[in-house]
């Protein structure tokens, strides 16, 4: 079974500065892949970025990156020079991918909830 | 390009009620995921159809039911509601020939059972 942990239940940071929302997953498989995604109060989920467990590099995204430590199975989200719009819920997701197909569910975290303040 | 799409935005029902929510998935796309998110929790996932079959299950009762049509688009039917089917349902698409990606998700439909 996967498990995904998001132990900040809210955090604020100042406009302008940087973020790192943390996640820790369990798995015992070798092949999944990792998600941020965004939802603001309107209810939908929009996608953030995405790290592979094989990907050697830790991915970026405009101004999230996400910090991948597969031996400490953590995969952070950090977000640069935050925006107001930036205030939202944000849920860690992993889905592990059965015999190499694409078709694994997604396992989400309990979410964190982010404040920018002016 | 339409993304996601879902119906209604929102719905009231009672008890014992039974209740169809439609998703129609971003073009291009063949599979579709239902989730369930309660209040100030994480989606769970109830199902997901790929070529109008059930190809995964989460752990909800058999009162949940889907359906996939040949257009790729699906409906989520709950039979026998019960107040803790509150929630906001998310449906997903992505693709099947794709290997990692993410899954596109639509605004969701607000279900309150009272």
């Amino acid at each position: 079974a996967q498990k995904i942990t998001q132990t900040q239940p809210g955090m604020f940071v100042q406009e302008k500065e940087a973020v790192t929302l943390d996640c820790t997953y369990d798995t015992s498989d070798q092949s999944y892949g990792l998600f941020w995604y965004k939802q603001p109060s309107s209810g939908e989920m929009i996608f953030l970025i995405y790290q592979g467990s094989y990907d050697e590099q830790n991915a970026t995204e405009g101004r999230y990156s996400l910090n991948f430590q597969k031996a400490r199975k953590s995969a952070n989200l950090v977000i640069s020079a935050s925006q107001l719009g930036d205030s939202a819920m944000y849920f860690c997701a992993m889905r592990v991918v059965p015999g190499g197909t694409s078709y694994g569910k997604l396992t989400f975290g309990q979410g964190t909830i982010l404040t920018v303040h002016p | 390009d339409a993304g996601v799409t879902q119906s209604p935005t929102h719905l009231i029902k009672t008890r014992g009620q039974q209740v169809t929510l439609r998703c129609s998935p971003k073009s291009g796309h063949d599979t579709v995921s239902w989730y369930q998110q309660a209040l100030g929790q994480g989606p769970q996932f109830i199902f997901q159809y790929y070529e109008e079959e059930e190809r995964q299950r989460g752990n909800f009762p058999d009162r949940f039911s889907g359906h996939q049509f040949p257009n790729y688009s699906s409906e989520l039917n709950v039979n026998a509601l019960l107040l803790g089917d509150s929630a906001l349902y998310l449906c997903a698409s992505s693709s099947g020939l794709t290997n990692h990606n993410e899954q596109f998700f639509g605004p969701g439909t607000r279900l309150t059972v009272l």
